[in-house]
Formats: structure tokens, C-alpha cells, sequence
């Protein structure tokens, strides 16, 4: 079956890195997909991986493993604003016809 | 702003009743997607429209349908409606049918309560 998993939540401190990990079984891979999402608010993308490796943008960088099915986002320099649900998703089709979301990561950060 | 509007912003209603949620793409985006989210849910993916055409199923009730307009907004109907219904209902589009890097940009979503 197709399945994505992350953990439910996460806590971290103001200025901090924090890592949240998703792995997911598809019946197939064509990209994946992270996504931020505060509370009541639209999902808004922050990175794509198709290829094995480390993407940066800034302060968010997401990794691939496809053998592993395994991917990570990584948080640096953490503000209280990064408060919010991170989602992981995958396209599972060639054709790009459908994108599988996990049930995301809700990410609590402290001063 | 993603440049994806949705109509109405909340909407509430009766069960039993029918419902219609509009979306607009961003300028030249050819797909859209429609998603619902229940509380502390994740996205569902309902059905995506290409240029016009169905190009994708998910997990979409028959009592739900959707359909793209020549000039490529879309509308998703519900209709018998039930309290379990009461969700998030996002729209997102894309340039193309999904390949490559094609993201997927969300609007604002219809907030329904089913009463």
C-alpha cells in the first residue's frame, strides 16, 4: 500500500537546528515534496527532491534517500515563526497524477 | 499570495444540503488539484483536472464531483451533505499535468461546517 510517515510532533528551541525525518512506500517515485503549513492557512512549498542528495534554500534544506525511502528537512537557526505543520509528500507516478501527503509533523518551537 | 483564489472563504450549512466550492488557478497553471483536511488531519487528495479533463481519482466520495471550465477554474460540488464533511477544502494548481518539478501551488481554502 502507499504510506508516508513522519512523527506526529516535534519540540524545539528558538536558534536551534531541528530535523524531521519522513519515510514512505509507494507504488512508485517521481519526487518529493515539502511542504510548511501554519494552522488554518494554505499549505506553501519549500523544497523538491527527485534525485539522491542534499537540497539547501536558505535556512531549510531537505535530503533523499531513494533506496531508502527516507527523506529529512533540516531547520536552522530556528525563529518562533517556524512554529507550524510541516507536511511530506510524494508524487507517485510518472505522469505526476497524484501526490501523496503524510499527515505532517507539527513543529512547536520555544524561546 | 500563490495567485490560487477559492470561493467562498467559509460556508456553512445543513446536512443534506448541496454545496458548491470555486477555484481559480494561478495565470497559465493547466492543473488543478482538489484536497480535503479534517481536523488535525492530513491532506486528502480528492481529484485533479488537467486542461479540462479528469486526469487523476483519490479518495473522493461519490457524492462529491468536480469539473474543469474552459477557462480553467474549477468547482467542486458536494452534495448530501453530513456532518463528516465539515473540512478544509483546499484548491492548488499547477503548470502542467505534474511532471518534472511541477508544484503544486494551494489557494486559501473554503473552511465548510455542516450543521
Amino acid at each position: 500500500g502507499q504510506n508516508i510517515d513522519q512523527p506526529t510532533e516535534m519540540t524545539a528551541t528558538e536558534g536551534a537546528i531541528v530535523q524531521i525525518n519522513c519515510t514512505y512506500q509507494t507504488s512508485g517515485f517521481n519526487g518529493l515534496f515539502w511542504y510548511q503549513q501554519h494552522a488554518g492557512e494554505a499549505p506553501t512549498f519549500l523544497s523538491y527532491n527527485v534525485l539522491d542528495g542534499l537540497e539547501e534554500k536558505g535556512r531549510f534544506s531537505s535530503f533523499l534517500s531513494r533506496s531508502k525511502g527516507y527523506s529529512y528537512l533540516l531547520l536552522k537557526e530556528l525563529q518562533m515563526k517556524d512554529s507550524a505543520s510541516y507536511l511530506c509528500a510524494v508524487r507517485d507516478t510518472p505522469g505526476g497524477f497524484k501526490t501523496i501527503f503524510g499527515a505532517g509533523t507539527r513543529l512547536f518551537v520555544k524561546a | 499570495d500563490s495567485g490560487v483564489t477559492q470561493t467562498p472563504k467559509h460556508l456553512i450549512t445543513a446536512t443534506g444540503q448541496r454545496v458548491t466550492l470555486r477555484c481559480s488557478p494561478r495565470s497559465g497553471d493547466l492543473s488543478v488539484y482538489w484536497y480535503q483536511q479534517s481536523l488535525d488531519q492530513g491532506l486528502q487528495f480528492l481529484i485533479q483536472y488537467y486542461n479540462g479533463e479528469e486526469r487523476a481519482k483519490g479518495n473522493i466520495l461519490e457524492r462529491f464531483s468536480a469539473q474543469q471550465f474552459p477557462d480553467l477554474h474549477s468547482e467542486l460540488n458536494l452534495s448530501s451533505l453530513e456532518l463528516g464533511d465539515s473540512a478544509l477544502y483546499f484548491c492548488a494548481s499547477s503548470p502542467t499535468s505534474g511532471r518534472g518539478t511541477d508544484t503544486q501551488y494551494f489557494g486559501p481554502g473554503t473552511r465548510l461546517t455542516v450543521l
